[in-house]
């Protein structure tokens, strides 16, 4: 079974748009933690953001928010005023202390930002 | 900014021939990490490393593959035999102790022909 589902498998927006990115996670641990990670085309992961499942609080950072749910098992992205070089694949992970806090990456959501 | 690197960029190697991929960890990181990314699809988990021994593998993890941490500031992942199926993209990371963020290295693309 997925332990995370991106479900958007490519998505396209106009530069200015807003965009979320879904993510499901699916755990029996009480403590566990999430992540988004970016992948531009260059191909590197780059690390966006970590939340505890202690930590419901929202978060912004900048263009950038996150909107974590333990009750529906979410924790989405949402980029606001996208721009051109938002393009990238955007992974969601799950890592769970009890398996050694290993990442579990989602299969990534390709966005591309038309300018 | 500390970071993890990762040796060579792009490697080419020819089926059954042996590969070592190497790693840098971010200097005080405690556990380590190799990824592999398939082309066009998800990260997953090879192997994880801490206190010089494999604490965790997945089933990719079999008997062609080996992590090593020789001299302490490198962390190498060995495959013995190389398959065309192991055409991929490898991640190193690394972490501190407590549970926080891994820090990816930028990959190592492996091409086996």
């Amino acid at each position: 079974a997925q332990k995370v589902t991106q479900a958007q498998t490519e998505i396209s927006v106009v530069e200015k748009e807003d965009v979320t990115l879904d993510c499901v996670y699916e755990t029996r641990d009480t403590t566990y933690y999430l992540f988004w990670y970016k992948q531009p085309p260059s191909g590197e992961l780059v690390f966006l953001i970590r939340r505890n499942s202690f930590d419901e609080q929202n978060e912004i950072s900048g263009r950038y928010s996150w909107n974590f749910q333990k009750s529906t098992s979410s924790f989405n992205f949402t980029i606001t005023a996208s721009q051109v070089v938002d393009s990238a694949v955007y992974f969601c992970a799950l890592s769970e202390p009890n398996t050694g806090n290993q990442f579990y990456f989602g299969t990534g959501t390709s966005l591309t930002v038309i300018p | 900014e500390p970071e993890v690197t990762q040796t060579p960029s792009h490697q080419v190697t020819q089926m059954g021939q042996e590969v070592i991929l190497r790693c840098v960890p971010i200097s005080n990181h405690l556990y380590f990490y190799w990824y592999r990314q398939i082309l066009g699809q998800k990260v997953e988990f090879l192997v994880s490393f801490y206190n010089n021994e494999i604490s965790e593998k997945s089933e990719i993890f079999d008997d062609q593959f080996s992590v090593e941490r020789p001299d302490g500031s490198n962390f190498t992942l060995k495959i013995r035999s190389t398959k065309l199926e192991d055409s991929a993209m490898y991640f190193c990371a690394s972490r501190v102790e407590g549970y926080t963020e891994a820090f990816f290295g930028q990959g190592t693309r492996l091409t086996v022909v």
